[in-house]
């Protein structure tokens, strides 16, 4: 029983345009989330994250938006670059001391064409 | 910083050999962790450590051991290697306490035939 969900495993667009890539979660109790990008034969790296607290969080072309009620994030890229090409993971976790786990979705595969 | 470093990047063994991935990290994170990512499974979690001595269960953790002697090192040991453990693992750590990112290597490729 996945607790994140990714539903689009793929998805391709133009150069300049923008890319948002969803996910959604079940478990109420989630606190934090993150999102990861993976490039082919090399370990995730973090992109950015956001705390329930909130509602946004921007990073330079990165936007992350929170939906709580609707238990639903979203990742926005604008402008999408080709180099922005890659799996796009994102993750979840509950307050639980020191033994927080993250609970990951499958990813969704970015695809920016020139 | 290094960041965090994994050894070998690719592995080949026989079924029912063992070996020991090493896992290495200079930004003194409490928090390290092994993943496997396996086609269409995602990152599943196999062990961790919240500090030096200090080792538990991830969600996969059979045929898997692990230690934790130092801050700096996680080696994941397998015992007697199987073919469902062909997969690319990942070690990863982070700062202990609350809400924070964790750190990926770069991943060791296993095939066990």
């Amino acid at each position: 029983d996945q607790q994140v969900k990714q539903n689009s495993p793929s998805l391709s667009v133009q150069e300049g345009r923008i890319s948002i890539l969803n996910c959604d979660y079940t478990n109420s109790m989630f606190d934090y989330f993150l999102w990861y990008k993976k490039y082919p034969a090399e370990g995730p790296t973090f992109l950015i994250s956001i705390s329930s607290i909130k509602d946004k969080n921007e990073d330079g072309r990165f936007t992350v938006f929170l939906n709580k009620s609707a238990k639903h994030l979203s990742l926005h890229i604008v402008p999408s670059q080709p180099g922005d090409s890659a799996v796009y993971f994102c993750a979840a976790s509950e307050a639980a001391g020191n033994n927080r786990k993250l609970i990951w979705g499958l990813g969704t595969s970015l695809a920016v064409n020139p | 910083n290094a960041g965090v470093t994994q050894t070998p990047k690719f592995q080949v063994l026989k079924t029912g050999q063992s070996m020991t991935l090493q896992c290495a990290q200079d930004m003194n994170h409490e928090y390290m962790s092994w993943y496997r990512q396996d086609p269409g499974m995602g990152l599943r979690l196999i062990h961790y450590s919240v500090g030096a001595g200090i080792t538990d269960q991830g969600e996969v953790p059979n045929g898997y051991n692990v230690s934790r002697s130092t801050t700096e090192d996680f080696p994941l040991r397998l015992l007697s290697a199987a073919p469902s453990q062909t997969s690319v693992y990942f070690c990863a750590s982070r700062k202990s306490g609350g809400a924070v990112p964790l750190f990926f290597g770069p991943g060791t490729r296993l095939t066990v035939l």
